[in-house]
């Protein structure tokens, strides 16, 4: 299964409801996570199946999505979440996005 | 607490062959699959491959046949990967990831990398 991120790049403010999205080459059937990665570390598991929070992990980062199409959302930007961010199916094969860079304005 | 120590970055020829280790700490070595990922400069994730120390199973991706050999030592709590026949396509960041417990395939514990440079 190939995953495709969008946007590839996103610049946005403190305080911004930023989204990301995450589309699947066929039916993920909700095994889908979110990774975050901060320059020179490595990634770290925010999301798991679609929408469960990883222990943690702020309340200001949520998942959700069906079939194909999934999304990533942090509801109030903070300046630490510069990051790049993937996505990760597991429902056949496992593959990673090739990952969204958010870039804080 | 869970650790993965993995080794020290490595500068190696093209043709040659490289083994990269992923000491674990803090759980059952022997009830976790380790897996394996490889992250290239600036590019995104992919998937090697996972051993299971408890009796040496292995599975890889398809593309990592023939490039990746892994292996766990079960006394030392140690997995390894090697590399063989190295391009500068294996340049890259190796990283080893444990499964989280509720899935046997979401990663929510890693090693810190180690950065494979293959160049002449």
């Amino acid at each position: 299964i190939q995953l495709t991120q969008s946007p590839s790049l996103l610049s946005a403010s403190v305080g911004d409801r930023v989204t990301l999205s995450c589309k699947g080459s066929q039916n993920i059937n909700n095994y889908l996570a979110w990774y975050q990665q901060k320059l020179g570390e490595a990634p770290k598991l925010l999301i798991y199946k679609t929408n469960s929070l990883q222990t943690g992990i702020p309340s200001r980062f949520s998942g959700s999505g069906s079939g194909t199409d999934y999304t990533l959302t942090i509801s109030s930007l903070h300046s630490e979440d510069l990051a790049t961010y993937y996505c990760y199916q597991y429902n056949n094969g496992l593959t990673f996005g090739s990952g969204t860079k958010l870039e804080i304005k | 607490q869970v650790q993965l120590q993995q080794s020290g970055a490595e500068l190696v020829k093209p043709g040659s062959s490289v083994k990269i280790s992923c000491k674990a700490s803090g759980y059952t070595f022997t009830s976790y699959d380790m897996h394996w990922i490889k992250q290239q400069p600036g590019n995104g994730l992919e998937w090697i491959g996972w051993i299971y120390p408890g009796n040496g199973n292995t599975k890889y991706n398809q593309k990592f046949n023939g490039k990746a050999t892994l292996t766990a030592d079960k006394s030392s709590s140690t997995a390894y990967m090697q590399l063989s026949s190295l391009t500068s396509e294996d340049s890259a960041v190796y990283f080893c990831a444990r499964p989280a417990w509720y899935s046997g395939d979401v990663f929510d514990y890693w090693g810190q990398g180690v950065m494979v440079t293959v160049s002449s």
